[in-house]
């Protein structure tokens, strides 16, 4: 089936700097992928949607500047979460849209910002 | 955009009993996936059933897109079974933004 790779899958990073975190689809193309974000008992959220070879699209409320992504392949797309601060501590996970399994997903990264 | 309605949101079980999960949204979808995230926050694909009734195992899903609920069943639930169950479901096209419901906790015991 369809497979998502995602690293890392945990990070901790201190106040201020910046983490690039990486998606990729291994046996498929993906020209689009999402990026979703889950704070602690609640459900994911989309972020952004990743578009290869073109600007990403971000949802409302979503700062671009801070969550900056690239996806330069059919098969890779990165988030960089720039200037951290403890209120970005989350976890984060990226899907891909597969034609014959739906949408695919990584199996996330949990951002801890101290 | 659109509303998806998970329930019940919480829910205790006993080793071996049946239940059922339902969603509920609130315009016409093209794509229903059912997802259980274990502890450690993966996302498990359980069902991709925009329409119909699927079964996989202990697990089964059915869709009635035109009356837009989904139901998801687990039986003879297993505590490895516990977890959170979301269903998620995206308007036309595998490009279009795939929004999640707001989940069931499922807890099995002993």
């Amino acid at each position: 089936g369809a497979v998502v790779s995602q690293h890392p899958s945990r990070v901790i990073c201190k106040s201020g700097t910046s983490v690039k975190i990486e998606c990729r689809s291994l046996d498929f193309q993906a020209t689009t992928m999402f990026w979703y974000r889950q704070f602690p008992k609640q459900s994911l959220m989309l972020m952004a949607t990743s578009n290869e070879g073109s600007k990403a699209t971000y949802e409302q409320g979503v700062e671009k500047d801070k969550f900056l992504i690239n996806h330069a392949s059919l098969t890779l797309s990165t988030l960089t979460v720039t200037s951290a601060h403890p209120e970005d501590s989350s976890f984060y996970i990226c899907s891909a849209p597969d034609r014959d399994y739906g949408y695919t997903f990584g199996s996330g990264t949990r951002l801890t910002v101290v | 955009g659109i509303q998806v309605e998970q329930s019940p949101p919480d829910l205790i079980l006993q080793e071996g009993a049946n239940s059922t999960l339902r969603c509920n949204f609130s315009d016409s979808v093209n794509n229903l996936q059912w997802f259980h995230q274990n502890p450690w926050g993966q996302l498990i694909n359980l069902f991709y059933i925009p329409s119909g009734t699927k079964q996989n195992g202990r697990l089964s899903a059915t869709t009635v897109a035109t009356e837009r609920y989904s139901l998801l069943y687990i039986s003879s639930s297993q505590t490895t079974d516990s977890g959170v169950y979301f269903c998620a479901v995206a308007r036309a096209g595998t490009a279009s933004k795939l929004t999640f419901g707001t989940g069931t906790r499922l807890q099995v015991t002993l």
